[in-house]
């Protein structure tokens, strides 16, 4: 696998059910990103990690949380969600965070239906 | 509020047309631009970036844009599409006032009729 994978592509859950969108990158980065993707919206920055630590959360609800276990894996819980948070959700990373010559490398997204 | 503005929200085009997508920005101190592309089913892809330099850039699949300081406008061109390059286009932007964050435009569909 090169880039940055997301597993599952596609996801069905009703309001009461727990799932896990999973991304992983095997580009050697530092930094990873998930972004959530609505039509007609820009991409909306959701939650940044570096070197597994936790750096941004754009005042996401809680019904998502991010985990990050090591600096190429990358988790985002879902529970309790509203149709409102049917969406794609994009992973992205990049070799280092901020203003340092940086682009970012993004996975196909989950494309995520909440009943 | 720190934006990015993309005024063409859907754009059709006829094969051999020329390309010019609108991009920009309100940020103050130093940037970096970029433009991605998204095939239709495939992942947001970079299509080219500006650091430093030349403010033309050139990117991949004969596209180029130009940084315009004056105007916060990075513009992407391209003479003559063609039918493969039906997709949606995004600009981005991440600056020395923008923190972690990239911050992208709501994106341009492009549509090339053969």
């Amino acid at each position: 696998e090169t880039g940055v994978t997301q597993t599952p592509r596609h996801l069905v859950m009703g309001m009461t059910n727990k799932k896990s969108l999973k991304c992983e990158q095997h580009l050697g980065h530092n930094a990873m990103y998930w972004y959530k993707q609505s039509a007609k919206k820009p991409l909306e920055l959701m939650f940044v990690y570096s070197l597994e630590e936790r750096v941004e959360n754009n005042s996401v609800p809680s019904r998502f949380s991010p985990e990050c276990p090591n600096s190429s894996h990358l988790f985002l819980h879902l529970h309790t969600l509203q149709p409102e948070d049917s969406a794609l959700y994009l992973c992205a990373s990049s070799q280092d965070l901020g203003f340092s010559y940086n682009e970012q490398f993004f996975g196909p997204g989950t494309r995520l239906t909440v009943l | 509020a720190q934006s990015v503005s993309q005024h063409n929200h859907h754009v059709i085009l006829s094969e051999a047309a020329s390309l010019e997508l609108g991009c920009n920005y309100s940020y103050g101190g130093t940037v970096n631009l970029f433009w991605y592309v998204q095939y239709p089913g495939q992942h947001l892809q970079l299509l080219l970036k500006y650091f430093s330099g030349d403010p033309l850039v050139k990117g991949i699949k004969g596209f180029e844009a130009e940084f315009i300081k004056s105007k916060f406008s990075f513009n992407l061109r391209k003479p003559s599409v063609q039918w493969s390059d039906t997709a949606e286009y995004f600009c981005a932007v991440n600056g020395t006032n923008t923190g972690n964050q990239f911050y992208f435009g709501t994106g341009t569909s492009l549509t090339v009729i053969p």
